[in-house]
């Protein structure tokens, strides 16, 4: 029930095109829900979250959608760039206030755009 | 501002070796974790911390140890290494639960 599960393992793009990656969860509770970004060599830097009051969250070229119903997240990348190569992780958490929490992480999107 | 420093960058270490991993944030964040990253497997969470003098253990505990004396420092022991910690570690900090994670750049520590 605390897995999240993220697909697919890589992926491929056209540079211009559209990278989409995908993350199911299981735990209802959870109410956080972000988007991280690595470089090799770095650690992992916060792209973009959601919480489930909404259903989508534009920042610039990257979207995340929310579907609470499904139970399912997605990062929509538009317009995919060269540098926007990287491995992603989606997660998932609860943030009750004064309590321990923990993001529950999915096994990491590498994602290649091709120019 | 240097955020989450981590020390050493690179280390190799002989199997039944002690050692520690250091990480220090500048961020006055109470919450301070510890992962590793394995190939395939994501970021699994070793040890975190809520705040000084709080630990509590994550979801691949064993062979590791923490303490949090200070905000700022919160570094993990390996107590015997073993080949099976081969991995790289990185520490993170947060303002709070729910709160974005800000990881430094990570430790790779091979086993022999």
């Amino acid at each position: 029930q605390q897995q999240v599960k993220q697909s697919p393992q890589s992926l491929i793009v056209q540079k211009g095109g559209i990278s989409i990656i995908n993350c199911a969860y299981e735990n209802t509770a959870f109410d956080y829900f972000p988007w991280y970004q690595q470089f090799p060599g770095k650690g992992p830097a916060l792209l973009i979250a959601i919480r489930p009051d909404v259903s989508e969250k534009k920042e610039g070229r990257f979207t995340i959608s929310f579907n609470k119903s499904a139970k399912q997240f997605s990062l929509h990348i538009m317009d995919s760039q060269p540098g926007d190569s990287a491995t992603y992780f989606c997660a998932a958490s609860y943030s009750y206030m004064d309590s321990n929490y923990q993001l529950i992480w999915g096994a990491g999107t590498k994602l290649i755009i091709k120019p | 501002n240097a955020g989450v420093t981590q020390t050493p960058k690179f280390q190799v270490l002989k199997t039944g070796q002690s050692m520690t991993l250091q990480c220090a944030q500048d961020m006055n964040h109470e919450y301070m974790s510890w992962y590793r990253q394995d190939p395939g497997m994501g970021l699994r969470l070793i040890h975190y911390s809520v705040g000084a003098g709080i630990t509590d253990q994550g979801e691949v505990p064993n062979g590791y140890n923490v303490s949090r004396s200070t905000t700022e420092d919160f570094p993990l022991r390996l107590l015997s290494a073993a080949p099976s910690q081969t991995s790289v570690y990185f520490c993170a900090s947060s303002k709070g639960g729910g709160q974005p994670q800000h990881f430094g750049d990570g430790t790779r520590l091979s086993i022999l």
